[in-house]
């Protein structure tokens, strides 16, 4: 069973930043925040990752709350190519874990 | 990031033949893959883990001698639907680790959708 509650769906303005929240109450000690993407009929695209410290690369950041029970992958000016199904995944960092998806949040970009 | 491929991108099969989907890591090493299989909006489900030169690995439920797997070499891993069933027809991915990368995140392929009629 995925071990990560997001919301459903979500709907961000085209340039506004968008928020995916989520939440994983009973990730372990050695569990990472993973966030993958789906766009429709592709293979998931990886996005970013973090353990405790807030993290950020070329495409998003992340926020992870202090309690480590929930966090938040930001895109800081969403375009029309974002939308996608956003999976929130916990998972140690071996590498060769297993990943496991929940029902992701379905995020659309309006115009 | 790393490239992971697939070939078909699309099969249509007719009812009790078997078809073999190819995953390749392009440019890097995979001891490990993964086979997933995904239905019209539902979310990715493990089928299972594809060890190089070793057998397969398979999640609860899914049917080993169904869904033969293949991890002959570090570069690529196969996955043979065996005597194919309209129920089969879905969206299958693959992914790997890239041992050698900075992270641990995995790269998963543009995935092979199966029909079978």
């Amino acid at each position: 069973d995925a071990k990560t509650t997001q919301p459903t769906s979500m709907d961000c303005a085209e340039g506004r930043a968008a928020n995916l929240p989520c939440n994983h109450s009973t990730i372990s000690g050695n569990e990472y925040v993973y966030w993958y993407r789906q766009i429709h009929s592709q293979g998931p695209q990886y996005i970013i990752h973090g353990l405790k410290n807030n993290e950020t690369n070329e495409m998003a950041s992340l926020i992870i709350t202090e309690d480590r029970k929930s966090s938040t992958l930001i895109l800081p000016h969403a375009t029309l190519r974002d939308t996608a199904v956003y999976y929130c995944i916990v998972s140690p960092n071996f590498g060769n874990e297993k990943l496991t998806f929940g029902t992701g949040t379905r995020l659309t970009i309006i115009p | 990031g790393a490239v992971v491929s697939q070939h078909p991108s699309r099969v249509i099969c007719k009812s009790g033949t078997s078809v073999k989907i190819e995953c390749r890591s392009l440019d890097f090493q995979a001891t490990t893959m993964f086979w997933y299989r995904q239905f019209p909006k539902k979310s990715l489900m493990l089928m299972a883990t594809s060890n190089e030169g070793s057998k397969a690995t398979y999640e609860q439920g899914v049917e080993k001698d169904k869904f033969l797997i293949n991890h002959a070499s570090l570069t690529l891993s196969t996955l043979t639907v065996t005597s194919a069933h309209p129920e089969d027809s879905s969206f299958y991915i693959c992914s790997a680790r890239d041992p050698g990368g900075l992270g641990s995140e995995q790269y998963f392929g543009p995935g092979t959708r199966l029909t079978v009629t």
